[in-house]
């Protein structure tokens, strides 16, 4: 069966302190995989999307980037975080609709960040 | 671009009984899916019920139904028999078909059941 997982569960950083954001995805292959943000009582906001190695689309211009160093890892990074940065990122992926999956989306369990 | 709106922030229910939260879309695509997803307090999102538009019956999972209307661009959830699990944040996510799979989620309903 698929797994994903996301690490670490929580951080808390100063301003101006880098991140790295990991996912990994197991039982699976060549899967499209996604960084959401989730802010405190809102919905979730799309960052980056990846449909394979080393193709990362950014939905959003801001100060983190995206990387996709293997099939099944996905990395969010920034160099120099900001205050707005703080909230719960979720990764997740899912299957290509066109080789018959049903296109829903698998969550990790989040990272808390805390920016201060 | 596809949007997704939650017209609803909060609802509360009494246990047992049914309650329907809204969902609105726009998008000029003809094929996609719908999806709500219910996020409780642990905030691990999960799949609640599944829809595809071409697909002119509504979906239902045990207790939960969906009443979809494309022409409206409408999908409420029906949750049926409220239990005090039902208590959590629940999307509304849209899903154009593609190899990239862009999900796109409305801002949330927060849901309470109340004993």
């Amino acid at each position: 069966s698929q797994t994903i997982h996301q690490w670490p569960a929580t951080l808390v950083q100063p301003v101006g302190s880098p991140l790295s954001l990991e996912c990994t995805v197991e039982g699976t292959s060549n899967p499209n995989l996604y960084w959401y943000r989730q802010a405190a009582g809102r919905g979730l906001q799309l960052l980056f999307y990846s449909i394979g190695i080393g193709q990362i689309s950014s939905e959003v211009p801001q100060n983190l980037s995206a990387s996709r160093p293997q099939d099944r890892q996905f990395i969010l990074s920034s160099k120099k975080l900001l205050l707005s940065d703080s909230g719960f990122y979720l990764c997740a992926w899912s299957g290509r609709t066109s080789g018959g999956n049903t296109g829903e989306l698998f969550f990790g369990e989040g990272s808390r960040l805390t920016v201060l | 671009a596809q949007t997704v709106t939650q017209s609803q922030p909060e609802m509360s229910v009494q246990e047992a009984e049914t309650v329907t939260l809204s969902c609105t879309y726009d998008t000029s695509e003809s094929n996609y899916y719908l999806f709500w997803y219910k996020q409780p307090p642990s905030r691990q999102m999960i799949l609640v019920i599944r829809q595809e538009a071409y697909k002119q019956q509504n979906a239902t999972e045990n207790r939960f139904s969906v009443n979809f209307q494309k022409a409206a661009k409408s999908f409420s959830l029906k949750i049926s028999d409220s239990q005090l699990g039902d208590t959590a944040m629940y999307f509304c996510a849209f899903m154009k078909l593609g190899d990239n799979n862009d999900m796109r989620f409305g801002a949330g309903t927060r849901l309470t059941v109340k004993p």
